[in-house]
């Protein structure tokens, strides 16, 4: 089976603008999660989308939001960028009845 | 709010050495993930373990969970210069059930096995 895999690998954006980042699960995963990583924080958990729904929310601000789409692809959006969200973005994919997550290799985001 | 804590840190040690790193938490977990992260990649899964007093082994990681489930460790064997990355513990808050997709992380362990 292919593996969780992120589009784009990299990014750089300026302050203000707004990013929109793609993941495709292991296919029959029908849950997918999000996380930020950072050096500070560490890894936080975004949100969770499972069967085109969300089923689970992190902290963050309304900047961050989310969708799935019907084969289970999701993709995120961050509005009005800041530099503080310069990070490594991962998505995860599950079956999304059990514990297991296995996660794509990320999306570095850069906001100058 | 279902906090893992991580120790330690930080760990430096040459090859051949053995070492542990802990994970604990004040709360149950239905479960506990640990995984490896090298730079600039994602976490990739070694192992999950799910039920209290658990152990399991993966060639020479140990990975043992709690009886009370609110604790783990990773116990590595002899290191070698491969094992060197971030190593992560993660839960599933709760009881599991619709949580399963929301993990709480730990910080991190950083490891570096040096020749």
């Amino acid at each position: 089976k292919a593996g969780v895999t992120q589009t784009p690998r990299y990014l750089i954006k300026t302050r203000g603008q707004q990013v929109t980042l793609s993941c495709s699960p292991i296919s029959g995963h029908r849950s997918v999660s999000w996380y930020q990583q950072t050096p500070g924080q560490g890894l936080q958990f975004l949100f969770e989308y499972f069967s085109e729904t969300q089923r689970n929310k992190g902290n963050f601000p309304g900047r961050f939001s989310g969708r799935q789409f019907s084969n289970s692809r999701s993709e995120m959006n961050v509005s009005t960028l800041e530099l503080g969200d310069s990070a490594l973005y991962l998505c995860a994919s599950s079956s999304g009845r059990q514990e297991t997550q296995y996660f794509g290799p990320g999306t570095r985001l850069l906001v100058l | 709010t279902q906090l893992l804590e991580q120790s330690p840190q930080f760990l430096s040690i040459q090859e051949g050495e053995n070492l542990t790193v802990y994970c604990n938490s004040s709360s149950v977990f239905s479960s506990l993930q640990w995984y490896r992260q090298e730079p600039g990649e994602g976490p990739v899964l070694l192992v999950t373990v799910v039920t209290g007093g658990e152990v399991k082994k993966l060639k020479r990681l140990t990975f043992q969970f709690g009886d009370a489930r609110k604790d783990s460790s990773l116990h590595i064997t002899a290191a070698q210069t491969g094992d060197t990355g971030l190593y992560l513990c993660a839960g599933p808050p709760g009881a599991g059930g619709t949580s399963y997709g929301k993990l709480t992380f730990g910080q991190g362990t950083i490891l570096t096995v040096h020749p």
